[in-house]
């Protein structure tokens, strides 16, 4: 079974510009969320989308956004990047959303994309 | 938001047994403690979960404090392999995951 795939690799964008990173969460898992990492702050939570629609937003500024497709691929938008948005992009898969407190899902993370803002 | 507490770094030998600590005192009652590893280059990937008991699995160990505001990851003979940072995870709403720094694991031949 392919895991998470998640393109490009690799992006080297300007100040001002905007980009688009593309995930391809895992055959029948529906749950795409997406990850900062940076060295400073560490891994941070961006968004989380189930069946095409946003369940959940972390604290980012509206420079971010995503959406989710019908085959649950997903894309997520930075628009007039800046400086500190260099960082790793993570996308992690799971096979439904949240069930409540008590349910369980892993969440299977992919390779990331490596953005460069100059 | 639930936060979680982990050493910045340890070592340990090869083919000794390593407990990786951390601290979780904000804990729910219904919340999973979570382990995740990220090794060079690559995404987190999974190494257990527990709710109340310890938990045991063919990568690791979990032991959780009777009063769940701690655990302990074991994993029971480090190799090479096991060299990464290991994030000891709470989940918020939805699949949100909130990771720690987490603990970044050398192991020495």
């Amino acid at each position: 079974k392919a895991g998470v795939t998640q393109t490009p690799r690799y992006l080297i964008k300007t100040r001002g510009q905007q980009v688009t990173l593309s995930c391809s969460p895992i055959s029948g898992h529906r749950s795409v969320s997406w990850y900062q990492q940076t060295p400073g702050q560490g891994l941070q939570f961006l968004f989380e989308y189930f069946s095409e629609t946003q369940r959940n937003k972390g604290n980012f500024p509206g420079r971010f956004s995503g959406r989710q497709f019908s085959n649950s691929r997903s894309e997520m938008n930075v628009s007039t990047l800046e400086l500190g948005d260099s960082a790793l992009y993570l996308c992690a898969s799971s096979l439904t959303a949240s069930g409540g407190p008590l349910s369980y899902n892993e969440q299977f993370f992919g390779p990331g994309t490596r953005l460069t803002v100059l | 938001d639930a936060k979680t507490t982990q050493p910045n770094s340890m070592e340990s030998n090869e083919e000794e047994p390593v407990h990786l600590p951390c601290n979780h005192s904000t804990i729910s009652g219904t919340d999973y403690i979570h382990w995740y590893r990220q090794l060079p280059s690559q995404g987190p990937e999974y190494v257990i979960h527990g709710l109340t008991s310890n938990v045991n699995n063919r990568m690791a160990s979990l032991a959780i404090a009777e009063d769940r505001k701690s655990s302990t990851l074991i994993l029971h003979r480090a190799t090479l392999r096991d060299a990464a940072v290991y994030y000891c995870i709470l989940r918020g709403t939805g699949n949100q995951f909130y990771f720690g720094t987490g603990t970044s694991l050398t192991v020495i031949p």
